[in-house]
């Protein structure tokens, strides 16, 4: 089993819409959460991060951790053309720069106008 | 502030065939990375640094090498490409910000192996 599992999609919905992205993960060490997101042919930019359970809002997103369930999302409301890119999930055990990050596949998203 | 560069962006090579992928940061950061990524099998890392003239294999370092004579430097070299090469190859470095880590990526840089 993957340390991080997250569902590569495609996912495809109508502007507007409220997005779900999500990744389980095994480890529960881990405590600290990322969403990056990547636009097609762009390196990867960060895009929400959080430390240990509860809920971060940031405009449009909200990024959400279970640590009982070992599972975390990020919620896109109002979705926009301009959402369309892939968001990879990112988390680490600590928070010393060095420590690794474990990232998920990536999800792909494409939201139509 | 130009962050992180890479250079070449695109690239194609013929099996054999060396080179040098260059990363550079003006950000100050100790800590820099090389990742590659592929279709489905998401970012993996390559190897990277925790402060200049010092390297470490990461989870696919098999026929990469790398540099960090220069804190703002690290070099990603290939001696003897294969066309198991051809990815998308990404450099990052990382800051503590507020209790966690964050990378900076750069643009990355495609690589064809004929």
């Amino acid at each position: 089993q993957k340390e991080v599992e997250q569902d590569p999609g495609p996912l495809s919905v109508p502007e507007g819409a409220i997005v779900s992205l999500n990744c389980t993960y095994s480890n529960s060490a881990f405590q600290y959460f990322m969403w990056y997101r990547q636009y097609s042919r762009k390196g990867p930019e960060l895009l929400m991060y959080t430390y240990s359970s509860g809920n971060k809002e940031d405009g449009r997103f909200t990024a959400q951790v279970d640590k009982s369930s070992k599972y975390i999302s990020l919620f896109i409301r109002d979705s926009q053309p301009s959402d369309s890119a892939t968001y990879l999930c990112a988390m680490s055990a600590r928070a010393e720069a060095g420590t690794a990050l474990i990232f998920g596949k990536g999800t792909t998203l494409s939201v139509s106008s | 502030n130009a962050g992180v560069t890479q250079t070449p962006k695109f690239r194609v090579l013929k099996t054999g065939q060396s080179m040098t992928l260059l990363c550079a940061q003006d950000m100050n950061h100790e800590y820099m990375y090389w990742y590659r990524q592929d279709p489905g099998m998401g970012l993996r890392l390559i190897h990277y640094s925790v402060g200049e003239g010092t390297t470490a294999k990461g989870e696919v370092p098999d026929g990469y090498n790398v540099s960090r004579l220069k804190k703002q430097n690290f070099l990603l070299g290939l001696e003897s490409a294969a066309p198991s090469q051809t990815s998308v190859y990404f450099c990052a470095s990382m800051q503590a910000l507020s209790g966690a880590n964050v990378l900076t990526f750069g643009a990355g840089s495609r690589l064809t192996v004929l």
